[in-house]
């Protein structure tokens, strides 16, 4: 069965420091995400990606945030300056085999997360 | 107001009973997804779904799209059921996910 791959699965930086978090879609999806979740809160929206550009972010997207396709097979969320407040479970998802009236079709499929502990 | 609310936060139940658990949104929506997060973090999509019912093993899913309602059933419950179980509205705006907080249901044997 197709899966979406994460790593690593767990890191741990100092505050400041830059971390970029991996994925590796599915690969005949086009739209892909990553979203947060904080220990113990609900899962968070941060941006979605279609067609080699941001389709949309959230207001916790801000300057601080990056995504990238580098190689048509990856796609990073880079996490400049990481605060104590961005550790938290960073999960990847891609959807989208095919469009039907504007949106993504078929089911989103999640990676097992990348924990990032931030000290 | 969340936009999306789900109900109960908690539940536990012996295993084989019936469960059911609730979930209420206020947005207009394109599709209401369940998904199921492990005790070790991972999500998996259980069900996306527009209108209607699905089932898929134990699982049903129902929506009333009129009342802005659904409904994540579990027939027959089983300790490996115990997880977190998500609702999330897909926007008919944007088509981004909004998320419920989630309800954790233990399963005891």
């Amino acid at each position: 069965e197709p899966e979406v791959t994460q790593t690593p699965s767990h890191q741990v930086t100092q505050m400041g420091q830059e971390v970029i978090l991996h994925c590796v879609p599915i690969s005949n999806h086009l739209y892909f995400y990553w979203y947060r979740q904080i220990l113990g809160q609900k899962v968070e929206f941060l941006v979605s990606f279609y067609n080699n550009e941001i389709s949309e972010k959230s207001e916790i997207f801000d300057d601080q945030f990056s995504v990238e396709r580098p190689d048509g097979s990856n796609f990073t969320l880079k996490i400049r300056s990481t605060k104590l407040e961005d550790s938290a479970m960073y999960f990847c998802a891609s959807s989208g085999s095919g469009l039907a009236g504007g949106r993504p079709t078929g089911e989103l499929f999640f990676g097992e997360g990348s924990r990032l502990t931030v000290l | 107001k969340n936009e999306v609310e789900q109900s109960p936060q908690n539940l536990t139940a012996q295993e084989g009973e019936f469960i059911t658990i609730n979930c209420s949104y206020s947005v207009g929506i394109s599709a209401l997804h369940w998904l199921q997060q492990h005790p070790g973090g991972g999500i998996v999509s259980l069900f996306m779904l527009s209108s209607g019912k699905k089932k898929h093993g134990r699982l049903i899913a129902t929506i009333n799209i009129q009342e802005k309602h659904s409904s994540l059933h579990i027939t027959a419950s089983h300790p490996r059921d115990s997880a977190v179980y998500i609702c999330a509205a897909e926007a008919d705006s944007n088509y981004q996910l909004i998320w419920g907080a989630g309800t954790k249901l233990i399963i005891k044997p």
